[in-house]
């Protein structure tokens, strides 16, 4: 079993609906990553979060440390937010360790 | 600010010889770690360095090294190259090692034909 698990693998989206991504991990950390990669690799960090929840414009990442989960939401979302979007964590022996990450395909 | 700059973009070479990739951090960021992403196996963890020592290492064989400059930048070398070596290398700098967002650079693609 993956330490990191995120779900779905795939999304499709009409332009302006709310998407949620999910990732739940096995290990205990001290922060969790959310990262953007658009199709030819550029990575962006979204979040880092070790608590609660964080929004930057229509982007919203909430953690549950209890529960060892975490959510990315998307409101209104737009043809641009296609990309894979990936998980990841650092645990407390400080290696970052990434999620598979979901294809998310906005349509308008 | 200038980002992570990392050189070259793209790289393709024989099996059996050897590759140096370079990765030069946000000016005032100590903190360099790299990364190997394929399709099959996802983001993988290289290693990190922190003024000028490796802090963490991952699960590759020694044919990966690396090392970081005392003006943080940093060099990762894969010698003997193998077929599966094929991959892009991302590199990420950030102000230390813990609890600091990254920020990554653009990546070399490397194919080992």
């Amino acid at each position: 079993k993956n330490e990191v698990e995120q779900s779905p693998q795939n999304l499709t989206a009409q332009e302006g609906e709310f998407i949620t991504i999910n990732c739940s991990y096995s290990v205990g950390i001290s922060a969790l990553h959310w990262l953007q990669q658009h199709p030819g690799g550029g990575i962006v960090s979204l979040f880092m979060l070790s608590s609660g929840k964080k929004k930057h414009g229509r982007l919203i990442a909430t953690i549950n440390i209890q529960e060892k989960h975490s959510s990315l939401h998307i409101t209104a979302s737009h043809p641009r937010d296609s990309a894979v979007y990936i998980c990841a964590v650092r645990p407390n022996t400080d290696k970052l360790i990434f999620g598979t990450g979901t294809r998310l395909q906005v349509f308008p | 600010k200038a980002g992570v700059t990392q050189t070259p973009r793209y790289l393709i070479k024989t099996r059996g010889q050897q590759v140096t990739l370079s990765c030069s951090p946000i000016s005032g960021h100590r903190s360099v770690s790299w990364y190997q992403q394929t399709p099959g196996q996802g983001l993988q963890f290289l290693f990190e360095y922190f003024s000028e020592t490796q802090r963490n290492k991952g699960n590759f064989p020694g044919r990966f090294s690396g090392r970081q400059f005392s003006n943080s930048r940093s060099e990762m070398n894969v010698s003997t190259l193998e077929l599966g070596d094929s991959a892009l290398y991302l590199c990420a700098s950030s102000l230390s090692t813990s609890n600091y967002g990254y920020t990554f650079g653009s990546g070399t693609r490397l194919t080992v034909v």
